[in-house]
């Protein structure tokens, strides 16, 4: 069974200090791996999909690294407006869409 | 272009009422999904369908039905409705199932029955 294990489940940090999400997953065959930013009440938002270990892939202040295990999301200097929980998800192919993770929910303060 | 939309954003509703929650993209995707999302659980597929025409049972399907009116809608229906239903359902799209294509979402409804 595909499983996707994010880390911490919170995080609070001051704007401008650098941290980075975790998520960690085990399936066979992994076609994808998706990040998404859910802000309250609202749909998740796509970041990035990665392909095979090795790659990264930047947005902004945000960077997101995939080895064969786990995957990364680097904040640097992050502000305010990178609240939100950031959501990982696997995908294998076929008529199992996405599994997701639970979520990381990041708070920045001023 | 409106992405992904849903219809209602939020709903509330008896034990044993039935409702259906509607989905419409304008990407021109084959493919449309929904979930649900509950505290502590992460999302979850109920139901998808790979292309216009066909519907296939996702990891929690029980006590919903679906359908695909075209390729633009997807339709997810409560028959009757139970606490356990209570949660936030999310109707998202991509252009294919079988490649790592993005879903995209959208903006959910939030459904409590009480």
């Amino acid at each position: 069974e595909d499983q996707v294990t994010q880390s911490p489940e919170a995080l609070r940090l001051q704007e401008g200090e650098s941290s980075s999400l975790n998520c960690s997953y085990t399936v066979s065959g992994l076609r994808g791996l998706f990040w998404y930013r859910q802000d309250p009440g609202k749909g998740p938002e796509f970041l990035f999909t990665l392909y095979s270990a090795g790659e990264e892939k930047e947005k902004e202040r945000l960077k997101a690294t995939l080895t064969k295990k786990e995957s990364f999301l680097h904040i640097t200097a992050p502000k305010p407006e990178d609240s939100a929980t950031y959501l990982c998800a696997v995908f294998r192919g076929g008529a199992d869409g996405l599994t997701f993770g639970k979520g990381t929910h990041l708070i920045i303060q001023p | 272009n409106a992405g992904v939309t849903q219809t209602p954003k939020f709903q509330v509703l008896k034990t044993g009422q039935s409702m259906t929650l509607q989905c419409a993209q304008d990407m021109n995707h084959n493919s449309m999904y929904w979930y649900r999302q509950d505290p502590g659980m992460g999302l979850r597929l109920i139901y998808y369908s790979a292309s216009e025409g066909t519907t296939d049972k996702g990891e929690v399907p029980n006590g919903y039905n679906v359908s695909r009116l075209n390729k633009r809608e997807f339709s997810l229906r409560l028959e009757s409705a139970a606490p356990s239903q209570t949660s936030v359902y999310f109707c998202a799209s991509s252009y294919s199932l079988t490649v790592a294509d993005t879903q995209y979402f959208g903006p959910g409804t939030r459904l409590t029955v009480l």
